[in-house]
């Protein structure tokens, strides 16, 4: 098993572009997060979902659009990168939700926006 | 403003020292799991406590949930360089399924 992957692993952009980051998970889980992480801040959650065709904002969800069409894959969109968005990006999966649920996180996208 | 609050922020020892980190909160949490990440991966899962002043060992690792369930605490014994990289505390409020992680303490043991 893979685990959560994610797509690319690394991407410079200019401000005002537009890109997608793929995340995939074989682990049949229902929830999926997107996570962004800054120096000092931790990890701060942008949007998740509890299932296939749900989403729903998190504590930062400006700037951002998702799409979880299919179980295993949740996108996160930028429509106009800035330089704010510069950052790191993970995305988590997980079986059940909260308590003892445990979040498998993929390896990161590095994003800089220019 | 974090809902959990780590420190020390960064802690260097040597190897065979004793270590401590802190995470707290002015919240109740229905449970707090502490991850470790290593440079350019994800973070992993060590730990998940659910009881308020529950205990829980794995190998040199020590975890402890306060019984308010207000604020946890890390304790590495015998630090070795493998114990190297950042450790994050996150819990989950009641009645929500939504981690919120606290910004992190980054430990380096020198060899």
């Amino acid at each position: 098993n893979a685990g959560v992957t994610q797509t690319p692993k690394f991407r410079v952009l200019k401000t005002g572009q537009s890109m997608t980051l793929l995340c995939a998970q074989d682990m049949n889980h229902e929830y999926m997060y997107w996570y962004r992480q800054d120096p000092g801040m931790g990890l701060r959650l942008i949007h998740y979902s509890v299932g296939e065709g749900t989403t729903a904002k998190g504590e930062v969800p400006d700037g951002y659009n998702v799409s979880r069409l299919k179980k295993q894959n949740f996108l996160l969109g930028l429509e106009s990168a800035a330089p704010s968005q510069t950052s790191v990006y993970f995305c988590a999966s997980s079986y059940t939700s909260g308590g003892i649920g445990t979040q498998y996180f993929g390896p990161g996208t590095r994003l800089l926006v220019l | 403003t974090q809902l959990l609050e780590q420190s020390p922020q960064f802690l260097s020892i040597q190897e065979g020292e004793n270590l401590t980190v802190y995470c707290n909160s002015s919240s109740v949490f229905s449970s707090l799991q502490w991850y470790r990440q290593e440079p350019g991966e994800g973070p992993v899962l060590l730990v998940t406590v659910v009881t308020g002043g529950e205990v829980k060992k794995l190998k040199r690792l020590t975890f402890q949930f306060g019984d308010a369930r207000k604020d946890s605490s890390l304790h590495i014994t015998a630090a070795q360089p493998g114990d190297t990289g950042l450790y994050l505390c996150a819990g989950f409020l009641s009645n929500d399924y939504k981690l919120s992680f606290g910004a992190g303490t980054t430990v380096t043991v020198r060899a």
